[in-house]
């Protein structure tokens, strides 16, 4: 347990749906993160949040959007999406987004979606 | 451009070492994560480099050279649970962290 939770863990859609991904932690953390894995390619940065602000959009289609209530809570609200949008989508967190110190990220179990 | 790059597959025999490098190219450098990734499961952080040198964490020591831009991960003692992906991670600024596609190290008996 690395005291970042992901629902849901699987999730299949079609094209023309909504679907919404979540992420909690429970460390005490202001930074959040979305990454996208997809097989045989690094990690992707999607997008970063810092003290509820978005710090990041490393270029990600607009059917992507992010949500960030509170530094506990990340949301990633899915619509229309491709069938190479299929991967395993992770979150993470850190202290903050500041230049000091490690802020090692701390990971979640990811949600493996399907897009068919 | 932003760059990382690892072996994608080693072999190692149970209770060898076995030394997984990396070498990276990034416009900033603010630290350099190695990360254990099972299948189907979270990445987790084993080590953090941010000077020249090595650190040591049990069976687990990573090294760094910032001149070079090349690290390594040496794993002492394998054991067959060891059997999973690393992944190297540069962190280039304040809030971006560049991921190798990770090394699938498998562990024989």
């Amino acid at each position: 347990e690395t005291g970042v939770t992901q629902t849901p863990r699987h999730l299949v859609m079609g094209m023309t749906n909504k679907k919404s991904l979540k992420c909690e932690q429970h460390l005490g953390h202001n930074a959040m993160y979305w990454y996208k894995q997809s097989a045989k390619k690094p990690l992707e940065l999607m997008f970063v949040y810092n003290f509820k602000e978005q710090t990041e959009n490393n270029s990600v289609p607009s059917r992507f959007s992010p949500e960030c209530p509170n530094s506990s809570h990340l949301f990633l609200h899915l619509h229309t999406l491709q069938p190479e949008d299929s991967a395993l989508y992770l979150c993470a967190s850190s202290q903050d987004g500041g230049s000091g110190g490690m802020q090692t990220q701390y990971f979640g179990p990811g949600t493996r979606l399907l897009v068919l | 451009g932003q760059n990382i790059d690892q072996p994608t597959e080693m072999t190692a025999t149970e209770g060898a070492i076995v030394q997984i490098n990396c070498t990276y190219q990034t416009s900033g450098f603010n630290g350099l994560f190695w990360y254990q990734q099972h299948a189907g499961e979270a990445p987790t952080f084993l080590s953090y480099n941010v000077l020249d040198g090595l650190e040591e964490k049990g069976r687990f020591s990573s090294f760094l050279s910032r001149s070079k831009g090349y690290s390594y991960l040496l794993l002492k003692e394998l054991q067959m649970k060891d059997s999973a992906s690393y992944l190297c991670a540069v962190r280039d600024g304040t809030y971006k962290y560049i991921f190798g596609t990770g090394t699938r190290l498998k562990v024989l008996a």
